[in-house]
């Protein structure tokens, strides 16, 4: 039983090339998420997938596209990268989120992306 | 304006000695008060997630509190060993009841640093 898995753990990027982070869980959680970490700030939700099927965004969508693959793998794309995106990047899994429901979120070791 | 407001920013503490880290939010509607550790390189891992009912929460050598009404959050760190160090993270979570999806507020988080 792995949990959250991202690949990879390291990537430098050109300003303007492109990129997918992988992630997958093994806990067949319905909800997948994708945050960013920047110094000095608390994690920013890029991406949300309440379900299968489903991807809304959260609160720094501009500059990223996510694909829900099935039910157990998100994966966030990186189109036109640029140095503003130079972050550490988190996927998370729990069982649903919703009213009512506080379901804890389990974390992916995280890919640290430089953008020059 | 972070809505999650955590202190002190960091803190350096010896082995065997006790701590208190704060949590300030203003996150409405609130449903629940969320605590992680996160270790260098690492994402986070879930300690404590108290709803608006629960004062006081623990896991292991960690007691979170929670009050609602001063929408204050505590988490306090008994005994600390050298594997306490670590950043510890306040997330408070709004979810408003005609929304399938619920949103987490992160805070930057408090580093501390336990020394022989």
């Amino acid at each position: 039983n792995a949990g959250v898995t991202q690949t990879p753990k390291f990537q430098v990027l050109k300003t303007g090339q492109s990129m997918t982070l992988q992630c997958a869980q093994d806990m067949n959680h319905n909800s997948m998420y994708w945050y960013r970490q920047d110094p000095g700030m608390g994690l920013r939700l890029i991406y949300y997938s309440a379900s299968e099927g489903t991807t809304d965004k959260g609160e720094v969508p501009n500059g990223y596209n996510v694909s829900r693959l099935n039910k157990r793998e998100f994966s966030l794309r990186l189109e036109s990268a640029a140095p503003s995106q130079t972050s550490v990047y988190f996927c998370a899994s729990s069982e649903r989120e919703g009213a009512q429901d506080h379901y804890e979120q389990y974390f992916g070791p995280g890919t640290r992306l430089t953008v020059t | 304006k972070n809505q999650v407001e955590q202190s002190p920013q960091s803190l350096i503490i010896l082995e065997g000695k006790n701590c208190t880290l704060q949590c300030n939010y203003t996150v409405s509607p609130f449903s629940n008060l969320r605590w992680y550790k996160q270790d260098t390189g690492r994402g986070p891992v879930s300690l404590t997630i108290m709803t608006f009912s629960e004062n006081t929460k623990s896991n292991g050598r960690y007691t979170a509190t929670l009050d609602a009404d001063t929408k204050q959050s505590s988490l306090h760190i008994t005994a600390s060993q050298l594997s306490d160090s670590a950043s510890y993270i306040c997330v408070a979570a709004s979810f408003m009841t005609t929304d399938s999806w619920g949103k987490l507020q992160f805070g930057a988080g408090t580093q501390v640093v336990v020394t022989p």
